[in-house]
């Protein structure tokens, strides 16, 4: 979608290595998510914002932390990437009238 | 806590059919309900958001109804088509906020030409 971009679009990183996921929107809506998707266990929220500097945890949020500085860009960062975390993570946001717009994913390898 | 089920898991029919794919969810307050489509390797894109003070959306071929006493909507896809081969996944309101969608495990769609 238009209103909104991730990067980078896929990654291969080593095991222990921190790693930095970013999201950016230009809807200038004010909730952002992150998500992990995984055959089996279909879409994860992972951490997601209700503004400026305003985050919370979701499901699955052990080894992941979020920064969100700016209100158009959420950062999804993992401080020591395991193989576990292997997987494909999509932003989204969200206006209660429109509902939830996905970016197009990241597919993040750790090898 | 919110759970969704999407039946059936696959499905796979001649083009030119009409199809409901159906989706259960446990928790019935709900404010809304939304349907997507994902193309393989790629994003989730929104066909109908269904608002909880409405009983169906349309759009072109699909149609979607939601029935929030019994916890359950369906998506009508009319006259099938091979580009309509797809996953289509239901997701609800996870709580009473904004805290992200519950989605189900969603039913992949093969449709033969």
């Amino acid at each position: 979608d238009a209103g909104i971009t991730q990067s980078p679009r896929h990654k291969v990183t080593e095991t222990g290595t921190p790693v930095t996921l970013r999201c950016h929107q230009t809807e200038n809506h004010r909730y952002m998510y992150w998500y992990r998707q995984d055959p089996g266990h279909g879409l994860r929220l992972i951490h997601y914002s209700y503004g400026v500097k305003d985050t919370d945890k979701g499901e699955v949020s052990d080894g992941y932390s979020v920064s969100r500085s700016k209100t158009e860009d959420f950062l999804l960062t993992l401080e020591s990437a395991t193989s576990s975390q292997t997987s494909v993570y999509f932003c989204a946001i969200s206006e209660s009238l429109k509902g939830y717009t996905f970016g197009s994913g990241t597919r993040l390898t750790v090898v | 806590k919110q759970e969704v089920t999407q039946i059936p898991a696959a499905l796979s029919v001649p083009e030119g059919e009409n199809l409901v794919l159906n989706c259960s969810f446990t928790d019935s307050a709900i404010y809304n309900l939304q349907w997507f489509r994902q193309d393989p390797g790629k994003g989730l894109t929104s066909l109908l958001l269904i608002q909880s003070s409405q009983r169906e959306q349309t759009s072109g071929r699909l149609n979607a109804s939601l029935d929030k006493s019994s916890g359950r909507s369906t998506l009508y896809i009319a006259a099938s088509q091979p580009g309509d081969s797809a996953t289509y996944l239901c997701a609800v309101p996870s709580g009473g906020g904004a805290d992200g969608l519950t989605f189900g495990k969603g039913t992949h769609l093969i449709i033969q030409p």
